[in-house]
């Protein structure tokens, strides 16, 4: 159980066009999704926190215009990066929240970007 | 400020070498602190949560125990097959709606056969 899926696995685009990444629980409800970014030997950096039918909160430092968070539903989150640029390419992952209070966070498989 | 600190950066180990991994954090008020198992090019995988001080949690050859200041994570005689990154996360009481976790940078763990 707890199974979270991403799509694309990876994606190469050109420089100035948008990318779109799916996230997805498979077997639960998430209230709450999560989007990181990861550079190679580093930990995880959250980008914004997403709940469903309202307004994803983004972390400081991240451009709420460039990259798009839309939590359509209770097992889907999307995030689009908008006019991307070289130093957009990294991984990213999303993650499910599983309930509420301490629920344990569940990580989809991630998302390898490389723009050209 | 919330902080998690994981030692050490890097581990290498033979087969069968018990050792330890740290995660040292400060929060105001800890609400869970969670254990990740990550391999290269993948998202990470969820191994443990630990609530409160003296909680001890297994599998298979991990075990993960917390203290007020600090958890470990225990590898007993590892197998190659349990290299990997392990991340250790804590959620703070004041972020128990959004269910935020603070991150450490990860021991990379590497078992030689």
């Amino acid at each position: 159980g707890a199974v979270v899926s991403q799509h694309p696995s990876w994606v190469i685009c050109k420089s100035g066009t948008s990318v779109k990444i799916e996230c997805r629980s498979l077997d639960f409800q998430a209230t709450t999704m999560f989007w990181y970014r990861q550079f190679p030997k580093q930990s995880l950096m959250l980008m914004a926190t997403s709940n469903e039918g309202s307004k994803a909160t983004y972390e400081q430092g991240v451009e709420k215009d460039k990259f798009l968070i839309n939590h359509a539903s209770l097992t889907l989150s999307t995030l689009t990066v908008t006019s991307a640029h070289p130093e957009d390419s990294s991984f990213y992952i999303c993650s499910a929240r599983y309930g509420t209070g301490v629920g344990e966070q569940y990580f989809g498989p991630g998302t390898r970007l490389t723009v050209t | 400020e919330d902080q998690v600190t994981q030692s050490p950066e890097a581990l290498r180990l033979q087969e069968g070498e018990s050792s330890s991994l740290n995660c040292s954090y400060t929060v105001s008020g800890l609400r869970g602190l969670f254990w990740y198992r990550q391999d290269p090019g993948k998202g990470p995988e969820f191994l443990f949560t630990l609530y409160s001080a003296g909680e001890e949690k297994e599998k298979e050859r991990l075990k993960a125990t917390l203290t007020k200041k600090e958890s470990f994570l225990h590898i007993t005689a590892p197998k190659p097959e349990d290299s990997a990154t392990y991340l250790c996360a804590v959620q703070d009481v004041g972020s128990s709606n959004t269910g935020k976790l603070i991150f450490g940078q990860g021991t990379t763990l590497q078992v030689k056969p």
